[in-house]
């Protein structure tokens, strides 16, 4: 059965620190997507990233990273130097192609991350 | 271009009373989703809708709970009759494609309070 875990509840960094966020994933499916959405305080869901299980390689895009290790089966998300406005609930999700799952995602609990001035 | 549209963002009722929550895809995607997030069970898939077609509702919770896509640019998530359990923030989400090759865009979601 397909699953993802975001083992991290909460975590609270310093402002310009970096810090990581993880999300550990299950499926039989040989082809997946993987996404990460960010819900700040004003409640909306905001896309950030999708990856399909093929593609392997990292992602940086500004400040935010990504890094896909299908081996651990893990897509961890890296926010270097974390501004006040990163303050926010990140969401990682997973979606398998197989018929009859078609678009269904699957979330993590979240991780609620709080960046400190 | 206009982001998914949802109505109302809030809604406090009374229980037994009959609830309508109103979405509008992004014109052009195919894919309509309702999600509910709750802090006890977080974010939960409802139902799906290919080309208005309803293609799965097995997370609709009870039979008090109905969707229905008339047309392309409009669906409807009913709750008849409400229970406070069932308050929650409803999320209504698009996509061009299903399959997971393409990200969901979602509502800004309706919160429902049910007294």
């Amino acid at each position: 059965a397909q699953k993802v875990t975001q083992a991290q509840t909460e975590i609270s960094v310093v402002e310009k620190e970096d810090v990581t966020l993880d999300c550990v994933y299950e499926t039989r499916d040989t082809t997946y997507y993987l996404f990460w959405y960010k819900q700040p305080p004003s409640g909306e869901l905001v896309f950030l990233i999708r990856r399909n299980s093929f593609d392997e390689q990292n992602e940086i895009s500004g400040r935010y990273s990504w890094n896909f290790q299908k081996s651990t089966s893990s897509f961890n998300f890296t926010i270097t130097a974390s501004q006040v406005v990163d303050s926010a609930v990140y969401f990682c999700a997973l979606s398998e192609a197989a018929t009859g799952s078609q678009g269904n995602l699957i979330f993590g609990k979240g991780t609620k991350l709080s960046v400190k001035p | 271009d206009a982001g998914v549209i949802q109505s109302p963002r809030h809604e406090v009722t009374e229980m037994g009373q009959e609830v309508t929550l109103r979405c509008k895809p992004i014109s052009g995607h195919d894919y309509l989703f309702w999600y509910r997030q709750t802090m006890m069970r977080g974010l939960e898939l409802l139902i799906y809708f290919n080309n208005n077609v309803p293609i799965d509702d097995s997370g609709m919770p009870e039979d008090r709970f109905s969707a229905k896509m008339p047309n392309a640019s409009f669906s409807t998530l009913k709750i008849q009759p409400s229970e406070p359990r069932d308050s929650a923030v409803y999320f209504c989400a698009s996509s061009l494609g299903g399959g997971g090759a393409y990200e969901q865009y979602f509502g800004p979601g309706t919160r429902l309070t049910v007294t």
